[in-house]
């Protein structure tokens, strides 16, 4: 079967840096999403990875590597608006995504 | 522009009672998606559309039915609704499968007691 796995819940410290990891197992590979989500809204878009390597955009990072089946999203300078749900979805062969079921990031004052 | 817009915010139904959930989109995208998102599970994906007039099952669609009589609109229809239909359901948009990012429609919170 098809599996993504992500850590449930992660706390950091405002100003400080947090790595959240995604693992997964799908039928072929099309690309990896990383989504944020705040609570009670829809999750929007934050970053695209189909080549191994790291992109950076702004203060987050996302990196892949594809023979590992493992991706992060890097969130630096964390700031009190960072607090929400992170989803990891990969596009498998058939075009279609299959998500995580997120992880929840907490951040301390 | 106003992207993807879904109605209702809220509903609560009767088991056995129908509804129709709205989803317009301003994009153009050809690409439209329903999925439902339960607590401590990943989003899963109820129906999808490639353009006006075509649809497909996703992995949950038991319960459910979908129309696309245009590029803009995708309703979803419940009928006789069940407990097991009590989730957070979201309509999405892209312009194409391969990579592109999906826009969201703000949510449907809805209870079925």
């Amino acid at each position: 079967g098809q599996n993504i796995d992500q850590p449930t819940e992660m706390t950091a410290t405002e100003g400080a840096i947090v790595q959240i990891n995604c693992t997964y197992q799908t039928s072929g590979f099309n690309g990896l999403f990383w989504y944020q989500q705040h609570a009670g809204e829809a999750p929007t878009f934050l970053s695209y990875n189909v080549l191994d390597g790291l992109e950076e955009k702004g203060r987050f990072s996302s990196f892949l590597s594809r023979s590992k089946g493992y991706s992060y999203l890097l969130l630096k300078e964390l700031q009190m608006k960072d607090s929400a749900s992170y989803l990891c979805a990969v596009l498998d062969s058939n075009y279609q995504l299959i998500w995580g079921a997120g992880t929840k990031l907490i951040i301390k004052p | 522009n106003a992207g993807v817009t879904q109605t209702p915010k809220f509903r609560i139904l009767k088991i056995g009672q129908s509804m129709t959930l709205q989803c317009t989109q301003d994009m153009n995208h050809n690409y439209m998606y329903w999925y439902r998102q339960d607590p401590g599970m990943g989003l899963k994906l109820i129906y999808y559309s490639v353009g006006a007039g075509i649809t497909d099952k996703g992995e949950v669609p038991n319960g459910y039915n979908v129309s696309r009589s245009t590029t803009e609109d995708f309703p979803l229809r419940l009928e006789l609704a069940a407990p097991s239909q009590t989730s957070v359901y979201f309509c999405a948009s892209s312009y194409s499968m391969e990579n592109e990012k999906l826009f969201f429609g703000s949510g449907t919170q809805l209870s079925v007691l």
